[in-house]
């Protein structure tokens, strides 16, 4: 089934760790996007990439470090975690122009 | 960033009943998504309404670019609807999506 998939799952990190949450898309969208979702905030944009080659800052980039070598892979890195970095992440992607956004089933960050 | 809001924030139903959920957004926007967020977290693609009307079994939307808004109405409402219905709005092509904090459902047998 085509998608868009998330790894891992679920993590607990030590603060000051690197960690890499890795995000693959099998559905040829030219966008892709990194979210965290935090209780009572919604779902705040990362990193966005608009096509391979070429990626943004969104609202919350601080902290964070993002690369598209390919159509197809989103990977997000943590350089060193901090306990505010405790969230959901969801990577998600859209054929681009007006094109539909579509999620993966999000990787549980727990740093302590 | 544009500005999304939505109301009510919580809202508790009977099984059965109707409601309308609201999006307002602060300029004007080419591309405007519904999504449901599951109780497992799961986020679902409900509606891609940039304007005008969709309609999808129970549930339906409506959008209206020029006013700044757009209505999700969920009728004869199900436990399975419970969760968090979040709009989601991108102001230019290949610009990004701003989300709003969501609205919460929680419907009671």
């Amino acid at each position: 089934i085509a998608g868009i998939t998330q790894a891992p799952t679920s993590q607990i990190l030590a603060a000051g760790r690197r960690m890499t949450l890795r995000c693959t898309q099998d559905m040829r969208h030219n966008a892709m996007y990194w979210y965290r979702q935090d209780l009572g905030l919604g779902l705040r944009l990362i990193h966005y990439s608009n096509t391979a080659g070429t990626t943004g800052k969104g609202e919350v980039p601080d902290g964070y470090s993002v690369s598209r070598a390919n159509t197809d892979d989103f990977p997000l890195t943590l350089a060193s975690a901090v306990p505010s970095q405790t969230s959901v992440y969801f990577c998600a992607s859209s054929p681009g122009g007006t094109g539909e956004l579509f999620f993966g089933e999000g990787s549980r960050l727990t740093v302590l | 960033g544009i500005q999304v809001e939505q109301s009510p924030p919580d809202l508790i139903l009977q099984e059965g009943a109707n409601s309308t959920l609201r999006c307002n957004f602060s300029d004007s926007v080419n591309n405007l998504q519904w999504f449901h967020q599951n109780p497992w977290g799961q986020l679902i693609n409900l509606f891609y309404i940039p304007s005008g009307t969709k309609q999808n079994g129970r549930l339906s939307a409506t959008t209206v670019a020029t006013e700044r808004y757009s209505l999700l109405y969920i009728s004869s409402s199900q436990t399975t609807d419970s969760g968090v219905y979040f709009c989601a709005v991108e102001r230019y092509t290949g610009n990004q999506f701003y989300f709003g904090t969501g609205t919460s459902l929680t419907v009671i047998p």
